[in-house]
């Protein structure tokens, strides 16, 4: 079955600064990449996808990067600010769309 | 429009009893999926349904089990209870099961196995 690997699993960064998080999947045939931020206590909410036949994905602060040959994305941030503090998932959809595989997730913590 | 609602929010449970849990998926929804989160193994699968019919179900054993009905909301059922399965039940709706949709999250059903 699908296996993804998320990178970091801790990250601090100062307000304003940058965050990058790395995933990496198993399963060529994947072709859909949503990632979602879960806050305490919260549900799950995805803030950005990618689909496989775009390279990136601009969203206000936020980005996604695709690289199908290397079979990785990266979520990214901008100008980070406290609220952005959360856990984020990234996550793959498998091809035959019935079964999302999830990383370990990212604790983000943004110091003010 | 109303999101995704799971039942009861809240649970404790005896060692050996069963429980069910419910999902109401989005107005238009037909596929519902199952998540186990916990703080060691993260969001978990363990089935997907799709039209009343189970498409997909993750590595869980037999006594976790679910269903759909025709109005698309979903329950799943957990016989036997262990304490390790203590966790988060998540579902998640999503237009349609095949293709790349998004999937949206309910609040979560908290289950304690005491």
């Amino acid at each position: 079955g699908e296996n993804v690997e998320q990178h970091p699993s801790t990250l601090s960064v100062q307000e304003g600064d940058s965050a990058v998080i790395k995933c990496t999947y198993s399963d060529s045939a994947s072709n859909y990449f949503p990632w979602y931020k879960q806050e305490l206590g919260k549900r799950p909410q995805l803030i950005i996808d990618i689909r496989s036949n775009v390279g990136e994905k601009k969203d206000q602060r936020i980005a996604v990067t695709l690289n199908k040959t290397a079979k990785h994305f990266s979520l990214h941030i901008t100008e980070t600010q406290p609220e952005d503090s959360a856990v984020y998932f990234c996550a793959v959809l498998n091809n035959a769309g019935n079964m999302l595989t999830f990383g370990g997730g990212t604790r983000l913590m943004v110091k003010p | 429009k109303a999101g995704v609602t799971q039942t009861p929010r809240y649970l404790i449970k005896t060692r050996g009893q069963q429980v069910t849990l419910s999902c109401s998926p989005i107005s238009g929804h037909r596929s519902v999926s199952w998540y186990q989160q916990t703080p060691g193994q993260g969001l978990q699968f363990l089935f997907e349904y799709f039209s009343e019919t189970q498409r997909n179900k993750g590595n869980f054993p037999g006594r976790f089990s679910g269903r759909q009905f025709s109005n698309s909301r979903s329950e799943m059922n957990v016989s036997t209870l262990e304490l390790g399965d203590s966790a988060l039940y998540l579902c998640a709706s999503s237009r349609v099961g095949g293709g790349n949709t998004e999937a949206f999250f309910g609040q979560g059903t908290r289950l304690t196995v005491v």
